[in-house]
């Protein structure tokens, strides 16, 4: 299974909104919507922001969204703030008891 | 609340083995499954599995078969990762983490820095 494919890095102003893609196959984020976002900050564990493609867990932050078209997910970060500075990952169950991670995106608040 | 607290960061010897816990409280554990991530020093997230925690069953993702044992006790609602014949390209974070639904991670231990050198 091979990792989904992430921009290395992208960059907003505070204010301003960012969006990370994740391209998959039709055999992981096109064949299920069970797709799920990560934050992680510098020397700490992920957190889950958004899972089954679209849904915020409680306590996270309404100015992050998650969609899904094909076989690319998308997270959007809107009214970026310099709390929102984190490595982003993508991830997708791909069947059979199979699940794969993104390569990972690292987000600037400029 | 949900908590799930891993062992404590481990030195060992190319060829020797390690064994991490994974101590879940808050949740009942045998609903919920188990994943065990890694995270290569300056790497992303790796997928290594994960353990059906009703019925003891484990999945090895590629890459992860062989040397890696994942494993339970429940009566202490924990779970455990075992690797054996260490290399120093084991070295990394490992992560384990409650499954929300079909796999996807929702809480997190703390992970466990696993070092990997003569």
């Amino acid at each position: 299974q091979s990792a989904l494919t992430q921009p290395p890095s992208a960059s907003a102003s505070p204010g301003q909104s960012v969006t990370i893609s994740c391209t998959g196959t039709s055999s992981d984020v096109g064949g299920y919507n069970y797709v799920s976002w990560y934050q992680q900050n510098p020397g700490k564990a992920p957190k889950l922001m958004i899972f089954d493609v679209s849904y915020r867990p409680s306590g996270v932050s309404n100015r992050f969204s998650g969609s899904k078209s094909g076989n690319t997910a998308s997270l959007t970060v809107s009214g970026l703030q310099a709390e929102d500075e984190a490595d982003y990952y993508c991830s997708s169950y791909a069947g059979s008891n199979n699940f794969v991670f993104g390569t990972g995106t690292k987000v600037t608040v400029l | 609340q949900v908590q799930l607290v891993q062992s404590g960061s481990e030195l060992k010897k190319p060829g020797a083995s390690v064994k991490v816990s994974c101590k879940a409280s808050g949740y009942s554990f045998t609903t919920y499954g188990i994943n065990w991530v890694r995270q290569a020093p300056g790497q992303g997230l790796e997928w290594m599995g994960w353990i059906n925690t009703k019925t003891g069953n484990p999945t090895y993702a590629q890459g992860f078969t062989g040397r890696f044992v994942f494993s339970l006790d429940t009566s202490v609602s924990t779970a455990y990762l075992q690797i054996s014949t260490l290399k120093a390209e084991d070295t990394a974070v490992y992560y384990c983490a409650r499954e929300k639904n079909y796999i996807q991670p929702d809480h997190w231990g703390q992970g466990t820095l696993v070092t990997v050198s003569s």
